[in-house]
């Protein structure tokens, strides 16, 4: 079956980075994509981006242009999400989620349990 | 960027009772509308894609529907397990956007 395991909670401080990770299985890895979508607490849903396992090729929301990075290890049906220059307002859950389709007209289908990412002095 | 507005912001329904949940797109966005239920202190979960698509091993009782900028979700026969927080998504343009959520509670 479809599975998305991501790392454990992080505490970071201002200014720091984070590295998120999430370890698919049950599917072949190239044939999709990864999103990333966080939630702050008691808040709703924002979606970071996404990247293709196929060819590497990502698409941030603008908001993170600058400050995140994808990538994926096809070695290693593994996907990351980096974060950077950490800020109080990025304290939220970070998930990992399935991206079937392309660009347009996708859909986020099996989805990681959750990392939650502290960011406090 | 596209927003979703979702309405109403939550309800209250009962064991039984039939519901529905809107979500109104800024502009058009043809049928490229996901809906995903999230229960507190879990992932969400993906029950219908293309607006009108069950998602594999959701409930016949779930139910979307609209093209364009309106779209809806209707719960028909509610379970305990339904209650929840429901989200739509757009994923017509290249910022995907979700709507607030809607709490669905026990009345």
């Amino acid at each position: 079956q479809v599975q998305l395991v991501q790392s454990g909670a992080e505490v970071k401080k201002p200014g720091a980075s984070v590295k998120v990770s999430c370890e698919t299985s049950g599917y072949i890895f190239t044939t999709y994509g990864v999103s990333w979508v966080r939630q702050a607490p008691g808040q709703g849903l924002q979606w970071m981006g996404w990247i293709s396992a196929y060819n590497g090729h990502t698409n941030y929301a603008q908001m993170f242009q600058g400050r995140v990075t994808m990538t994926t290890d096809t070695s290693t049906n593994m996907a990351y999400l980096e974060l950077r220059s950490l800020r109080a307002d990025d304290t939220a859950v970070y998930y990992c989620a399935r991206h079937y389709g392309g660009n347009s007209g996708a859909s986020l289908d099996y989805w990681g349990q959750g990392t939650l990412v502290t960011v406090s002095s | 960027d596209i927003q979703m507005t979702q309405s109403p912001s939550s309800l209250s329904a009962s064991v039984g009772d039939r519901v529905t949940i809107t979500c109104r797109a800024s502009q058009t966005i043809s049928n490229y509308l996901n809906w995903y239920q999230q229960k507190p202190g879990k992932a969400p979960k993906l029950l219908i894609y293309a607006a009108s698509i069950l998602h594999s091993g959701v409930p016949s009782r779930f139910n979307g529907s609209g093209s364009g900028t309106d779209f809806t979700l209707t719960i028909s026969r509610l379970q305990t397990e339904d209650f929840a927080i429901y989200y739509c998504q757009q994923t017509y343009s290249t910022l995907y956007t979700f709507g607030q959520g809607t709490r669905l509670d026990i009345k």
